[in-house]
C-alpha cells in the first residue's frame, strides 16, 4: 500500500498571498498524482493531474509540482475561495490508489 | 450535463449490509470512457476510495475492503450499486459516487448521502 502525506495539516495564509502545500509518497509514484480541493458539504473537485496537469476550468493560479515522492501544490494568490480542504491522490499503482490525509487552508 | 446522485438508507445496524445506488443522469454509463466509483469520507477525515467498475461489469477493490465490498452495475437503469457487508460503526461516513477515467481522476462527483452505522 502506498502511504500519502501531506503537510502541513493546517495552513494560515492571507489574501493575495501564496499558498504552498506538500505531499509525500511512500514509494515513488511518477507523475501520477492529483490534487482535489473540497469545500465545506460539497464533493471534492478535481484541481491537479499528472502532478501538474489543471483539470478543466482550474484557473492558473493552481499549480502542481513534482514526481518520484515530494509533491507541491501552490496557489499563488489566494482568494476568498480557495480557503478549503485540500487532498493528494497517487493512482500510480491502479487498479488501487489512495489519498492523503488533506491540508486545511485556512484565511489568516 | 452529466449528475450523479447517491441514494439509499441513512441508518443501517451493524453486523447488516449497506446498500447504495448511483443514479447518472446526462449521460450514459456505458460509455467506454469511464468507469464508476465509490468513494468515502467518515466524518471529519479524509477520502477513502472503495472501489469502481466499467460499464462491462470488470471490478476493482480497495484491498483493504475487497472482502466485504460488491459494486455492481445495471446499464438498463443508468445506475450502479455498491453493497458493504458486516458493518460497524467504523463504517459511519459520507459516500460518494464518481466518475473517472481509465485511471482513478475522479471529475464528476454526486452530492454525497451520510451512512450512519448504529443500532
Amino acid at each position: 500500500e502506498i502511504v500519502m502525506t501531506q503537510s502541513p495539516a493546517t495552513l494560515s495564509v492571507s489574501p493575495g498571498e501564496r499558498a504552498t502545500l506538500s505531499c509525500r509518497a511512500s514509494q515513488s509514484v511518477s507523475s501520477n498524482l492529483a490534487w482535489y480541493q473540497q469545500k465545506p458539504g460539497q464533493a471534492p473537485r478535481l484541481l491537479i493531474y499528472g502532478a501538474s496537469t489543471r483539470a478543466t476550468g482550474i484557473p492558473a493560479r493552481f499549480s502542481g509540482s513534482g514526481s518520484g515522492t515530494e509533491f507541491t501544490l501552490t496557489i499563488s494568490s489566494l482568494q476568498s475561495e480557495d480557503f478549503a480542504v485540500y487532498y493528494c491522490q497517487q493512482y500510480n499503482n491502479w487498479p488501487s490508489c489512495s489519498f492523503g490525509q488533506g491540508t486545511k487552508l485556512e484565511i489568516k | 450535463q452529466l449528475q450523479l446522485q447517491e441514494s439509499g438508507p441513512g441508518l443501517v445496524k451493524p453486523s447488516e449490509t449497506l446498500s447504495l445506488t448511483c443514479t447518472v443522469s446526462g449521460g450514459s454509463i456505458s460509455s467506454s470512457s469511464y468507469y464508476w466509483g465509490w468513494i468515502r469520507q467518515p466524518p471529519g477525515k479524509g477520502l477513502e476510495w472503495i472501489g469502481s467498475i466499467y460499464y462491462s461489469g470488470s471490478t476493482y477493490y480497495n484491498p483493504s475492503l475487497k472482502s466485504r465490498v460488491t459494486i455492481s452495475v445495471d446499464t438498463s437503469k443508468n445506475q450502479f450499486s455498491l453493497k458493504l457487508s458486516s458493518v460497524t460503526a467504523a463504517d459511519t461516513a459520507v459516500y460518494y459516487c464518481a466518475r473517472h477515467h481509465h485511471v482513478p481522476l475522479m471529475d464528476v462527483w454526486g452530492k454525497g448521502t451520510t451512512v450512519t452505522v448504529s443500532s
